[in-house]
């Protein structure tokens, strides 16, 4: 069975940085591009970014270009979402996706909620 | 950006009823095109990919259609449990983009 299981977020304070991760099992990790997308409070979904199955490949909205970094350790299931210099704006829940052909969502974490707050 | 406008915003059924949600793209997304189920207090869980085709463990009363700038997606005989949110997402063009969402209620 597919899981992906997201942790690391909480409250945090505008310009600040937080991590996020996301560990995966129930599937061999290395063959599969992961995303990110967002949800904001009542609102509706938002892709933020996406890595290739090896890692040499990424892609961001330009919301969150050169503030956020997504990467990923294929030795340990594990992505991550490097969050900087954040902003009320990004506060939202964060869903750890598998990404077919770098393309749809096929399976989502649970979610974890980053409040950007002072 | 691909703007991706979904009809109606809310939409209220019997049970039993066919139900229909559109998605339109500002331009042609060539069928690159999902839907996503969400309930309420839960993660989206995809249902539908490259406009017609059904996830795996998807009940078949869900299926979609259209192609170029116009899409939909059809609900059979509404149940209970298809009470949720349903997005679609185009994965045509980076960003990828999501429709604001349409409600679903029973009546």
């Amino acid at each position: 069975e597919v899981q992906l299981v997201e942790s690391g977020g909480g409250l945090v304070q505008p310009g600040r940085s937080m991590k996020l991760s996301c560990a995966a099992s129930g599937f061999t990790f290395s063959n599969y591009g992961m995303a990110w997308v967002r949800q904001a409070p009542t609102k509706g979904l938002e892709w933020v970014a996406t890595i290739s199955y090896d890692g040499s490949s990424t892609y961001y909205r330009d919301s969150v270009k050169g503030r956020f970094t997504i990467s990923r350790d294929n030795a340990k299931s594990t992505l991550y979402l490097q969050m900087n210099s954040l902003r009320s704006e990004d506060t939202a829940t964060y869903y750890c996706t598998r990404c077919r052909l770098r393309r749809y969502f096929d399976y989502w974490g649970q979610g974890v909620m980053v409040t950007v707050s002072s | 950006d691909i703007r991706m406008t979904q009809s109606p915003a809310s939409l209220s059924a019997s049970l039993g009823e066919t139900v229909n949600i559109e998605c339109l793209a500002s331009e042609d997304i060539y069928s690159d095109l999902a839907w996503y189920q969400q309930k309420p207090g839960k993660s989206p869980q995809l249902l539908i990919y490259n406009a017609n085709s059904l996830q795996n463990g998807v009940p078949s009363r869900f299926s979609g259609s259209g192609s170029g700038t116009q899409y939909s997606l059809k609900i059979n005989s509404l149940q209970s449990e298809d009470v949720a949110t349903y997005f679609c997402q185009q994965y045509n063009n980076y960003p990828r983009t999501f429709g604001g969402g349409t409600k679903l209620e029973l009546k």
